[in-house]
């Protein structure tokens, strides 16, 4: 159980453009799902905090015009890069809770901006 | 600023040795505490988590939590080669949903 799938795996894309990213609960109903961003050999970031129906809770620092986040049901929740550049390459990745603290991570996303 | 520290590493073990990765958190509201595992290119994946002061085995892995100091641990008995990862420990933050990560400690298992 408690299986969080996260598509695509894998996109380039050139700087201007805008990627979505997005993150499902398979076997279960998140009731909050989170985006966090990982750079080469650091630790983990959260960008911010998602709600099904509610605006998300962005973290100090993350723009949330250039992140858009979407969370339109229990099971599926999007995060939209806007205008990527090459500093916003990275590998983002989503995790999903369910009634308790115990996150489970999605697969990750890695995005490469040329 | 509410922290989680861990030894960045490496900490590298013979194959076979016991590996004991550390954490110790700032915020004494903090009630749950996890260990995660993540492999270089790959997303974290839960491999414990405890609650309440002591002892909680599960397999090779046994994690410790002692409250009253702030710290908690993970130990790995028989290591493998395969346990070779960096290890999370995150902290669930008193009222709020998020948990904070320390950086991680890379372990190295030598076979």
């Amino acid at each position: 159980g408690a299986v969080v799938s996260q598509h695509p795996s894998r996109v380039i894309c050139k700087s201007g453009t805008s990627v979505k990213i997005e993150c499902r609960s398979l076997d279960f109903q998140a009731t909050t799902m989170f985006w966090y961003r990982q750079f080469p050999k650091q630790s983990l970031m959260l960008m911010a905090t998602s709600n099904e129906g509610s605006k998300a809770t962005y973290e100090q620092g993350v723009e949330k015009d250039k992140f858009l986040i979407n969370h339109a049901s229990l099971t599926l929740s999007t995060l939209t890069v806007t205008s990527a550049h090459p500093e916003d390459s990275s590998f983002y990745i989503c995790s999903a809770t369910f009634e308790s603290y115990e996150q489970y991570f999605g697969p990750g996303t890695r995005l490469t901006v040329t | 600023q509410k922290e989680v520290e861990q030894n960045s590493g490496p900490l590298s073990v013979p194959e076979g040795a016991i590996a004991s990765l550390n954490c110790t958190y700032s915020d004494r509201g903090s009630q749950s505490f996890f260990w995660y595992r993540q492999y270089s290119g790959k997303s974290p994946e839960l491999i414990m988590f405890i609650y309440s002061n002591g002892d909680k085995e599960d397999g090779r892995f046994t994690a410790q939590l002692n409250k009253a100091s702030q710290y908690v641990s993970l130990l790995i008995r028989d290591s493998q080669p395969s346990d070779s990862a960096t290890y999370l420990c995150a902290v669930h933050q008193g009222g709020s949903e998020k948990l904070v990560f320390g950086k991680g400690t890379k372990l190295t298992v030598n076979p």
